[in-house]
């Protein structure tokens, strides 16, 4: 079964710093997400990844960046938390070979206080 | 660009009755589609997906999808709903590669004793 994780399930951040939240998949899929979910907004996505070293700006990338050094690694980053960056954050994968499915990680919710 | 309109943010259903979450799509050609269910403080879990072939396509836990090209539609139905049915139910759209990939705002579903 392929397997996305992320590093935390709950983190608890205060305003101005600088959050990190790792995602990691294990089926050498080409393309990686993170999306923030908020409620009666659905899924919002933040960035992608099709490549390593790649990046595309989704919908609302203003407030973070993302890495991808290695093709099983994806790196969401916050320079300077703000609280209206609380919410839910979730990490996909997916293979160009598989019709587009994405596989989900159990998400992140992020506290910023 | 592809959009998703998920028809009801809340649907509520009696336990045994018939579940219907609708989606409906805008796609100049013809999509890969899918739904996700997401159990509260989870990520998401693929149902069932449309690729090509069959338009009828089942999934996980009974429920099942209707592909109709002409109504640019793919409604999820269960013909009897659960108790442990109740979640957030999220219709996806996507282009052959995975970049594109769209998602419906959610239809939350609550099952009533």
């Amino acid at each position: 079964d392929v397997k996305v994780t992320q590093s935390s399930r709950y983190l608890v951040k205060r305003t101005g710093e600088k959050v990190f939240l790792e995602c990691v998949q294990d089926m050498d899929h080409e393309n990686m997400f993170w999306y923030r979910q908020d409620p009666g907004l659905g899924l919002r996505l933040i960035y992608f990844s099709y490549d390593v070293k790649m990046k595309e700006k989704g919908d609302i990338p203003e407030g973070y960046s993302v890495s991808r050094e290695k093709k099983e690694r994806f790196s969401l980053i916050l320079e300077s938390a703000s609280t209206n960056q609380t919410s839910m954050y979730l990490c996909a994968s997916s293979s160009i070979w598989s019709g587009g499915e994405q596989y989900f990680g159990p998400g992140t919710r992020l506290t910023v206080t | 660009a592809q959009s998703v309109t998920q028809l009801g943010s809340h649907v509520s259903v009696s336990e045994g009755a018939l579940v219907l979450l609708r989606c409906n799509y805008s796609s100049s050609v013809p999509p890969y589609l899918f739904w996700y269910v997401q159990y509260p403080n989870q990520g998401l879990q693929l149902l069932l997906k449309y690729t090509t072939g069959a338009t009828l396509v089942k999934g996980i836990n009974g429920f099942e999808a209707e592909f109709k090209k002409s109504e640019t539609s793919f409604h999820l139905t269960k013909p009897s709903a659960h108790m442990s049915d109740a979640a957030e139910y999220f219709c996806a759209v996507s282009d052959q590669t995975g970049n594109q990939f769209y998602f419906g705002t959610g239809t939350s579903l609550t099952v009533i004793p």
